[in-house]
This record gives structure tokens, C-alpha cells and sequence, in this order.
């Protein structure tokens, strides 16, 4: 079974500028969840995503959005970029159902804001 | 508001030694708790996860305790190898489920060979 994939791997935007992530679960999981990874911060929860229906959300400014399409894939998306905003972007998917909670993470997209 | 630590923040043994990774969190309510490891510039891989219910769980080497009453859980790593070299991260899940992983900072384990 394939693990969570996410594209693009890196990108490289500058300030102002806005950028899409794009996430693949693995086949079955119906919920995506969405962390940002900082040194100074570690790793923040965004939002989470199932069944196309934002269910939860982080302290995170409104330039941060989602969504998730009817296949389970969901995209992020950042608006007028902030040095800040460099960070290591990581995806994950769980099944939801059952009690069965544990989540399986992507290998993440490096954002570098310049 | 729910807070995860981790201690050691660092840690380096020689190669073959049994370790123990420590992490406590402030709010006892949790729904599990997930172990994992990151290598540098890599995604999370979940080594186990614990039930709210259950005190410990085993894979491998690997053993992870939970007592949830005094907000903590373990990692023991024992007979540790230098692919053992990683980042550590425990996080809990709250909210009956329902919200996101909180994480502590990580153990930042190197294995000397």
C-alpha cells in the first residue's frame, strides 16, 4: 500500500507571493491533517480535513486554508507569503473509524520564502 | 492548553547500549499517544502508538509506556544501532480524538558505532 505522498517536495517563492501544497493519503484514509515544522516552533497543526469538511483548525493566521477534494486529496494553500512562512510543510492521513487514530505522515514540502 | 516535553532534548550513547526516552504532557484527557522518528529533512515515520487505555506497547526493540495518570509515557530503545539515529517525537492526541497532534520538541538521538 502506498504511503502518504505530497508534491511539490520544495518550492521557492518570495514575499507576497501565494502557494498551493498539494497531499495524497493513503487509499482508505479519509482525514488529512496538515502541520507546519519551524526550528524555532517545531511542528504546529493547521487543520484537518474529512469527508471534504474542515473539522478542526490551528492558531494560525487566515492566510492559511484548505481543502479537500471527493478522492480524500487536499491542498493547502498560503496567501501573500511571509519570510516566516519558511517551513517544512507535512501532511498526514488517518483512517478515522473505528478508534483507529494513528497517523501516517508524508516525507513533507520545503517552503523557502525570499 | 495541552504541552508536550521531551527530555533529553540530546542525547549520544555508544552503539548496543538500552536507552530510555522520557515524555510527559500537562493534560491527563488524552485519546492516545504516538510515538515517532524523523530523520533530517524527512517526514515523521510512526514507530507506535498507545491507546488512552493501554500502559504499554511493543515492536521490535521498541517499547513505549503510558501512565496517564501522572501525564507521562516512555521510549525504550534497547540493544540501540547506529541507524537508531534520529529524531524522537512523542505527540498526544486530545479532544476525544477529534483535534490535532500536539508534539513535544523532539529527543535528538545519535548512536556513536
Amino acid at each position: 500500500k502506498a504511503g502518504v505522498t505530497q508534491t511539490p517536495r520544495y518550492l521557492i517563492k518570495t514575499r507576497g507571493q501565494q502557494v498551493t501544497l498539494s497531499c495524497s493519503p493513503i487509499s482508505g484514509h479519509r482525514s488529512v491533517s496538515w502541520y507546519q515544522q519551524t526550528p524555532g516552533q517545531g511542528l504546529q497543526f493547521l487543520f484537518e480535513y474529512f469527508s471534504e469538511t474542515q473539522r478542526n483548525k490551528g492558531n494560525f493566521p487566515g492566510r492559511f486554508s484548505g481543502r479537500q477534494f471527493s478522492n480524500s486529496r487536499s491542498e493547502m494553500n498560503v496567501s501573500t507569503l511571509e519570510l516566516g512562512d519558511s517551513a517544512l510543510y507535512l501532511c498526514a492521513s488517518r483512517f478515522l473509524a473505528g478508534g483507529n487514530n494513528e497517523q501516517f505522515f508524508g516525507p513533507g514540502t520545503r517552503l523557502t520564502v525570499l | 492548553k495541552q504541552e508536550v516535553t521531551q527530555i533529553p532534548a540530546a542525547l549520544s550513547v555508544p552503539e548496543g547500549e538500552n536507552l530510555v526516552l522520557n515524555c510527559s504532557f500537562t493534560d491527563s484527557a488524552i485519546y492516545n499517544l504516538q510515538w515517532f522518528r524523523q530523520d533530517p529533512g524527512k517526514g515523521l515515520t510512526s514507530l507506535l502508538l498507545i491507546q488512552s487505555s493501554q500502559r504499554e506497547q511493543t515492536s521490535g526493540r521498541l517499547n513505549a509506556s503510558l501512565d496517564k495518570s501522572s501525564g507521562r509515557s516512555t521510549l525504550y530503545i534497547a540493544a540501540s544501532q547506529p541507524g537508531d539515529s534520529a529524531t524522537y517525537l512523542c505527540a498526544v492526541l486530545a479532544g476525544g480524538g477529534a483535534d490535532g497532534l500536539t508534539f513535544g520538541k523532539g529527543t535528538h538521538l545519535i548512536i556513536q558505532p
